[in-house]
């Protein structure tokens, strides 16, 4: 079954400092990939996705990934952490992007990035 | 921008008891959806729906679930008979055409 592994349960990083978040995926086809991003009592906000139009992606807030499918990756990235990014992150990936608009999606175990000053 | 409404944000309920969580979607969406997170762990499907009926459902979701759309707007959940392994934060979600989905503010669900 299609599925995403997320490396590191918590990434700490200091204001200013590079964020990266791993994120792999366990597919011989590409699939369509997904960062969403939980902030403290919220739902879910999706941050970028992948549907094979372009392999580097860029969301909001300052976050890119890039797709590599030789690594079967998509790690999240921004130059710069800023102390509202503290949130927990999760990638996610639907196994087939149907045309009907159906999609189910599979999560990672999520990476709670922590900002110090 | 249209959202995703859950509501309550909390219910507490005692175990064995039914509670039925409620979830507006975006209103041009035919897709819709429960997610649930335990506390600590990773976001898991429960169920798709669509034109009146379960499109997937997932080993959760069990005997004890139910979903209903009973109107043009609203999509419920409802669990029969509350266990404390129920106690989570229930996600509504709804996707149409090429859009990715969309996700509530969620229910805290907590089981006494």
């Amino acid at each position: 079954a299609q599925s995403v592994t997320q490396l590191g349960s918590h990434v700490s990083v200091s204001e200013g400092a590079l964020v990266l978040l791993r994120c792999n995926y366990s597919s011989s086809v590409p699939p369509y990939l997904f960062w969403y991003v939980q902030y403290p009592n919220q739902g879910l906000q999706l941050l970028l996705k992948y549907t094979s139009a372009a392999t580097l992606v860029k969301g909001i807030n300052g976050f890119e990934a890039e797709f590599k499918k030789s690594e079967t990756s998509f790690h999240l990235t921004k130059p710069s952490a800023h102390m509202s990014d503290a949130a927990e992150y999760f990638c996610a990936v639907i196994p087939k992007w149907e045309n009907t608009g159906f999609q189910k999606l599979v999560f990672g175990t999520g990476t709670r990035l922590l900002v110090s000053p | 921008e249209p959202e995703v409404t859950q509501t309550p944000s909390h219910q507490v309920t005692q175990m064995g008891q039914e509670v039925i969580l409620r979830c507006v979607p975006i209103s041009n969406h035919l897709y819709f959806y429960w997610y649930r997170q335990i506390l600590g762990q990773k976001v898991e499907f429960l169920v798709s729906f669509y034109n009146n009926e379960i499109s997937e459902k997932s080993e959760i979701f069990d005997d004890q679930f139910s979903v209903e759309r009973p109107d043009g707007s609203n999509f419920t959940l409802k669990i029969r008979s509350t266990k404390l392994e129920d106690s989570a934060m229930y996600f509504c979600a709804s996707s149409g055409g090429d859009q990715p989905q969309h996700f509530g503010d969620g229910t805290r669900l907590s089981i006494l």
